[in-house]
């Protein structure tokens, strides 16, 4: 069965730093879809980016970047510039040609002013 | 604004009780999935409907039952309900399948006395 790792609960940059969430997932299937969601504590869930399994070139959506090593089953996302605004919990997902959803248990990021 | 529309907001109800959950999804969506947040967890998937038709099944239980109707919004009917029913209730949309981007409604708070 498909499973999504989080292993870092909780996090804490420093405003205008990098930081970068893990996340890793286990298939035995070769195309499939991940993705980057924001939970705010509005609790609404904001996309972030999205990869498609089959494209090597990783996803960048302004400052949120992934490096997705597909070989290793690695989906990390990195955030540039950390802004007051990105705190929130954040979900990795796992998605594949069938329709199921996997998430990840989260991982809250503190930004530090 | 997601453009999904999930009511009612709040729920409050006994155990043993039945309720039911809607969702209207973005104007052109033919997907709505259903997901349970319980308190400070990832999300679960519970189910997938495409133009009407049951498309992925996930961890729903079978007190747990959805449709999606000829307008494409969907109820989920919750029944005989028990104190860990008690979360937040997500509905989704997207145009087709499992590579789109999903779109989250605001949720339903279902608390169980």
């Amino acid at each position: 069965a498909q499973t999504v790792t989080q292993s870092q609960p909780e996090m804490s940059v420093q405003e205008a730093e990098t930081v970068t969430l893990s996340c890793t997932y286990d298939t035995s299937e070769s195309d499939y879809y991940l993705f980057w969601y924001k939970q705010p504590p509005s609790r609404q869930m904001i996309l972030v980016i999205r990869q498609e399994a089959y494209k090597q070139q990783n996803a960048t959506e302004n400052r949120f970047s992934v490096n997705f090593q597909k070989a290793a089953k690695s989906f990390s996302l990195k955030i540039s510039d950390s802004q007051l605004g990105d705190a929130a919990m954040y979900f990795c997902a796992y998605s594949n040609n069938f329709n199921k959803f996997y998430f990840g248990s989260g991982t809250k990021l503190n930004v530090k002013p | 604004d997601s453009g999904v529309t999930q009511t009612p907001k709040h729920l409050i109800t006994a155990t043993g009780q039945r309720v039911t959950l809607r969702c209207s999804p973005r104007s052109g969506d033919l997907s709505v999935y259903w997901y349970q947040q319980s308190l400070d967890q990832g999300l679960q998937f519970l189910i997938q409907y495409y133009n009407g038709e049951e498309r992925a099944k996930g961890n729903i239980l079978e007190r747990f039952s959805a449709q999606q109707f000829p307008d494409l919004h969907s109820e989920l009917n919750l029944s005989s309900l028990e104190l860990g029913d008690s979360a937040l209730y997500f509905c989704a949309s997207s145009v087709q399948g499992a590579n789109q981007p999903q779109h989250f409604g605001d949720g339903t708070r279902l608390s169980i006395l």
